[in-house]
């Protein structure tokens, strides 16, 4: 089943302690990205990878890192999380300019 | 920065009546996407139109797109509801890398 996971889905930290929320595909698409959902702001982008070694920054990139060593895997490193990184993060992936998939979001609470 | 804007925020309607979803848009686009979303679940692809594209139909839904204006409207006919959910439009930039770029969504809510 073609799919995008993520995990955790639901996590609860504190401040400051580094976390990462891996994602994972299996389409074999080029391009993934990362977006985090707040109430009234929609979907923002974080990050996005057009492909193996290739990120580039999305609108939010601030207190986040991402790295894509192989095509399937699209790793978001919180280094120092801080409570307004409090949000649902989404991973998707695509071919070129193409239709998303969404993993199952990941909701993340930093106290 | 957010590209699509959806207009209304929220729209309730009675089971069996149309649903008009607009969005609009500031700069040229290669496609526009509308999106579904169930509360607090991933998002899911409805319809993708192209910017020489004009209208589409998938199912009970029709989205047109006006490149003049930079506006897209999705109308669902005859709502049920499960269709009751948040609705997104994205674009994606002529020659951007970027990708999409989200509106902030419309909640639609389909009473029985």
């Amino acid at each position: 089943e073609a799919q995008v996971t993520q995990n955790p889905r639901y996590l609860i930290t504190v401040t400051g302690k580094k976390l990462t929320v891996t994602c994972s595909q299996n389409m074999n698409h080029e391009y993934m990205s990362w977006y985090r959902q707040d109430p009234g702001l929609g979907l923002r982008q974080i990050y996005y990878s057009m492909n193996v070694e290739v990120t580039d920054k999305g609108d939010v990139p601030e207190g986040y890192k991402v790295s894509r060593k192989e095509k399937r895997n699209f790793p978001l490193i919180l280094e120092s999380p801080s409570p307004n990184q409090t949000s649902l993060y989404f991973c998707a992936s695509s071919l070129q300019q193409g239709e998303q998939y969404f993993g199952p979001g990941t909701r993340l609470t930093v106290t | 920065s957010q590209q699509g804007e959806e207009d209304p925020q929220a729209l309730s309607i009675q089971e069996g009546e149309n649903a008009t979803m607009n969005c609009s848009y500031k700069t040229s686009i290669n496609n526009l996407q509308w999106y579904r979303q169930n509360s607090g679940r991933g998002l899911v692809h409805l319809i993708l139109i192209r910017s020489n594209e004009r209208e589409k139909h998938s199912g009970r839904l029709r989205v047109t797109l006006d490149t003049s204006k930079k506006s897209s409207s999705l109308l669902i006919t005859a709502s049920r509801a499960a269709d009751t959910a948040s609705y997104f439009c994205a674009t994606v930039h002529s020659g951007s890398a970027r990708q999409l770029t989200f509106g902030s969504g419309t909640q639609l809510t389909v009473l029985p």
